[in-house]
């Protein structure tokens, strides 16, 4: 099973409005932690949160929030009020503690948001 | 921002050359990762190094070697490029490896085109 599915190849979403991509993982490890980052089209990867599997408040950074259901294994992304410079691609990934990854860093495929104005 | 740079940052080379990238942090951090990207994969790791001359390999390393002889500068080497080696090519930098917190800082990527 893959460690890291995005569900969402691509989404639209008006501007200003807010938006969720979905990420959910495969894991047995108890400790683990999940990252989203940002590709915008000049190519680079640009960290965005971070949630760890202890944590009990879901992770907020600014207008990037992370609706972490542990149980149901989903560390979903919310972006809200939305901006043209948002348009990009988002990666979810996941760091294993003891797991099969050996504590690398694990992506999923990807979701390419696209802002409209 | 992380003090990455990568170089070069664009490289057209035919099969069977020999290519080297070349990732320098300013950071001092101990980890350092190379991961490749190709569309519908994401990004996957190919080697990493947990200090000078200490590395190991990734999800994809046949074909790739690496080389960290300064906490600064981590290569890699594809010793006989192959047209399946086109990709972009990122570089990145952690201050530990363990903690399940610690996040990966990546460099600007390399694009490398084998023809």
């Amino acid at each position: 099973a893959q460690k890291i599915t995005q569900t969402q190849p691509g989404m639209f979403v008006q501007e200003k409005e807010a938006v969720t991509l979905d990420c959910t993982y495969d894991t047995s490890d108890q400790s683990y932690g999940l990252f989203w980052y940002k590709q915008p089209s000049s190519g680079e990867m640009i960290f965005l949160i971070y949630q760890g599997s202890y944590d009990e408040q879901n992770a907020t950074e600014g207008r990037y929030s992370l609706n972490f259901q542990k149980a149901r294994k989903s560390a979903n992304l919310v972006i809200s009020a939305s901006q043209l410079g948002d348009s990009a691609m988002y990666f979810c990934a996941i760091k294993e503690r003891y797991g099969g990854s050996q504590g690398n860093l694990i992506f999923g495929k990807g979701t390419k948001l696209s802002v409209k104005p | 921002d992380a003090g990455i740079t990568q170089s070069p940052r664009h490289k057209v080379t035919e099969t069977g050359t020999p290519v080297t990238l070349r990732c320098h942090q300013t950071e001092n951090h101990r980890y350092m990762y190379w991961y490749r990207q190709d569309p519908g994969h994401g990004l996957r790791l190919i080697h990493y190094s947990y200090g000078v001359k200490d590395t190991d390999k990734g999800e994809v390393s046949d074909g790739y070697s690496v080389s960290r002889s300064k906490t600064e500068d981590f290569l890699l080497t594809l010793e006989s490029a192959t047209s399946s080696q086109t990709s972009v090519y990122f570089c990145a930098i952690s201050e530990d490896y363990a903690g399940t917190q610690e996040t990966q800082y990546f460099g600007p990527g390399t694009r490398l085109l084998v023809l």
